[in-house]
């Protein structure tokens, strides 16, 4: 079966720092992985994605995750935090032999200017 | 371009009353998905639909069905409400194994 965890309900960051929000999955064979952010009373909005490829992946926003298959890892990154990125961030996997989306329980981010 | 349409925004419904969500999409995606949305519990996968013709259980498909009406369009059904049935209702479809696009939601109230 497959599964995703957010551990970290919020992460707090200032405005101009890096921020991380972490995510890590279990799946059988190989994950395909998603960022996606929801904004205070909206669907959700596909950031980036992981198939194959570069470890490193580039998305909207500026934002980049980084795969990392030893540590089942797929955390979520931006070099410099807005204020305008305060929101709430789902990581979702699928495994390659399922078309089951799963989603964790999100990480609330708070950018403080 | 519409993407994921899904009807209606908002609906209250008194326990023990059905009723259906529609969800619509105009990308011609072959998956789509119902999930629900509750404080602190993320998404949470109802059913999926892999193509026209097939559905199958998510993580949390007790007093729910669903139809996939045709490739544009994947209905769920409530039978009988309950209070435990109030959240925000998500529909979303995606191109085989890609990224999955989402409605703007439902909110259910059962009371």
């Amino acid at each position: 079966a497959q599964s995703v965890a957010q551990p970290e309900d919020q992460v707090n960051v200032a405005e101009g720092n890096p921020l991380t929000v972490k995510c890590t999955y279990s799946v059988s064979g190989n994950p395909y992985l998603f960022w996606y952010v929801q904004y205070p009373n909206r669907g959700l909005q596909f950031l980036l994605k992981y198939i194959t490829g570069d470890n490193l992946v580039k998305g909207s926003y500026g934002f980049e995750a980084e795969f990392n298959k030893s540590q089942t890892s797929f955390h979520l990154k931006k070099p410099s935090a807005l204020v305008s990125d305060s929101a709430l961030y789902f990581c979702a996997v699928r495994d390659d032999s399922s078309y089951k989306l799963i989603f964790g329980s999100g990480t609330r981010l708070l950018v403080r200017p | 371009n519409a993407g994921v349409t899904q009807t209606p925004k908002f609906q209250v419904l008194k326990t023990g009353q059905s009723m259906t969500l529609q969800c619509a999409q105009d990308m011609n995606h072959n998956s789509m998905y119902w999930y629900r949305q509750d404080p602190g519990m993320g998404l949470r996968l109802i059913y999926y639909s892999a193509s026209e013709g097939t559905t199958d259980k998510g993580e949390v498909p007790n007093g729910y069905n669903v139809s996939r009406l045709n490739k544009r369009e994947f209905s769920l059904r409530l039978e009988s409400a309950a209070p435990s049935q109030t959240s925000v209702y998500f529909c979303a479809s995606s191109l085989n194994r890609g990224e999955a696009f989402f409605g703007q939601g439902t909110r259910l109230t059962v009371v």
